[in-house]
């Protein structure tokens, strides 16, 4: 089955500090990449995606590039600020056997910027 | 509306007792999805809702659960004879067709069974 692992958390960065979550995938198909954050209070936004080996995603300053052959995905910022401190969830899209697209996540990284 | 909003957003009931928790997809998104977000398991698809039915109920924890979607809107997760280890937070999402990549989630509804 489809499976995400990333990398544990909390990460405690200062402000202008430079970002990486780590994100591999194990998965069966041809799936899509998605990093969602869940900033406090709040529920899951998509924060950026990428739908084929190679895309890269980005959004807010955020970037992730999709490697297929090291079948990962991982989350950069080149200077982070105090309103990232959220849970970045990194997840994997695809078509279930039923024919629903399901969503598989990562258990989530805590990121605190402290000024 | 706005966006994907769910009700009620904290519930606490006992041991043994039954509770609904509402979703109310964005208008016009056919395709409507629960998730449970719980501290030990992250998060967990549920159920998946193509209008009003539900061709794929694998993701449901027990036969306690059950969901139900009317109108191609509004749906309802019932969980029946509550146990404590259903305590997570709920969360609902929508997209515009059901092979539409981008789902859109609810703030969820965070339950806790005492």
């Amino acid at each position: 089955g489809n499976s995400v692992t990333q990398m544990e958390g909390p990460v405690t960065l200062s402000e202008e500090a430079f970002l990486t979550i780590n994100c591999t995938y194990t998965a069966t198909g041809y799936p899509s990449l998605f990093w969602y954050v869940q900033y406090p209070g709040e529920g899951l936004q998509l924060l950026l995606k990428a739908t084929k080996a190679d895309d890269k995603g980005s959004n807010k300053g955020f970037e992730a590039t999709y490697r297929k052959e090291t079948t990962s995905f991982h989350l950069e910022k080149g200077s982070v600020q105090v309103s990232d401190s959220a849970v970045y969830f990194c997840a994997l899209g695809d078509y279930s056997g039923a024919g629903s697209y399901q969503l598989t996540f990562g258990k989530g990284t805590k990121l605190s910027v402290i000024p | 509306g706005a966006g994907v909003s769910q009700s009620p957003s904290n519930k606490v009931t006992e041991k043994g007792k039954d509770v609904e928790l509402r979703c109310d997809p964005i208008s016009g998104h056919t395709a409507l999805y629960w998730y449970r977000q719980s501290l030990g398991q992250g998060l967990e698809f549920l159920i998946y809702f193509q209008g009003n039915s539900a061709p794929d109920k694998s993701g449901l924890p027990s036969d306690r659960f059950s969901a139900e979607r009317t109108g191609g809107s509004v749906s309802t997760l019932t969980i029946q004879r509550t146990q404590q280890e259903d305590s997570a937070v709920y969360l609902c999402a929508s997209s515009l067709v059901w092979r539409e990549e981008t789902q859109y989630f609810g703030p969820g509804t965070r339950l806790l069974v005492l």
